[in-house]
């Protein structure tokens, strides 16, 4: 029963890079979100998905883009990283109000 | 905008002390609140929800948080703080009927001394 997988869990880039994080759910939910953690900073959303094919930006979508084509996969990515998306992103799949998390992934952008 | 405030960023207490750690939400319709708990080095895990009904809502390791409508707070509690309850809380909101997004809290980093 794996819940929500993220991979990968650990990436550095160099500033201009791209990179797509993905997220999989094997609890057939609907819903599913993107958020970045940075200390002092709590979660915030980024972009998140109400079902298959759709998607919406969060409170910090700039420089970020998303992709739900299964219902299963929410990929997140970054066409020209900077060292400001240097952060923990968590994605996180959604029943009945309760988000249940997968583990992170850790980026840093030099 | 919907915002969420936690008031306490970081809180120490010694075993068997009393919590509460307070959250304010900005939205005055109907809401759904939630706390979070993220323990060292572990994604977050559910601690207790509202909905509806009972403002006072029980949850797990003896976590209980209030609903004040009139107050815009969802504060958590517990009696009696364990060493193990040492981790980060988050207080989280989501609008009920006007969007699907859930905002997060700064969190408030809580230390247990043994």
């Amino acid at each position: 029963n794996a819940g929500v997988t993220q991979t990968p869990k650990f990436r550095v880039l160099k500033t201009g890079q791209s990179m797509t994080l993905l997220c999989a759910q094997d609890m057939n939910h609907e819903y599913m979100y993107w958020y970045r953690q940075d200390p002092g900073m709590g979660l915030r959303l980024i972009h998140y998905s109400v079902g298959e094919g759709t998607t919406a930006k969060g409170e910090v979508p700039d420089g970020y883009n998303v992709s739900r084509l299964k219902k299963q996969n929410f990929l997140l990515g970054l066409e020209s990283a900077a060292p400001s998306q240097t952060s923990v992103y968590f994605c996180a799949s959604r029943r009945t109000g309760e988000l249940f998390f997968g583990e992170g992934s850790r980026l840093t952008v030099l | 905008a919907q915002s969420v405030s936690q008031h306490n960023h970081h809180v120490i207490l010694s075993e068997a002390a009393s919590l509460e750690l307070g959250c304010n939400y900005s939205y005055g319709g109907t809401v759904n609140l939630f706390w979070y708990v993220q323990y060292p080095g572990q994604h977050l895990q559910l601690l207790l929800k509202y909905f509806s009904g009972d403002p006072l809502v029980k949850g797990i390791k003896g976590f209980e948080a209030e609903f004040i409508k009139s107050k815009f707070s969802f504060n958590l509690r517990k009696p009696s703080v364990q060493w193990s309850d040492t981790a980060e809380y988050f207080c989280a909101v989501n609008r009920e009927g006007r969007d699907d997004k859930i905002i997060f809290g700064k969190g408030t980093r809580l230390h247990i001394l043994p």
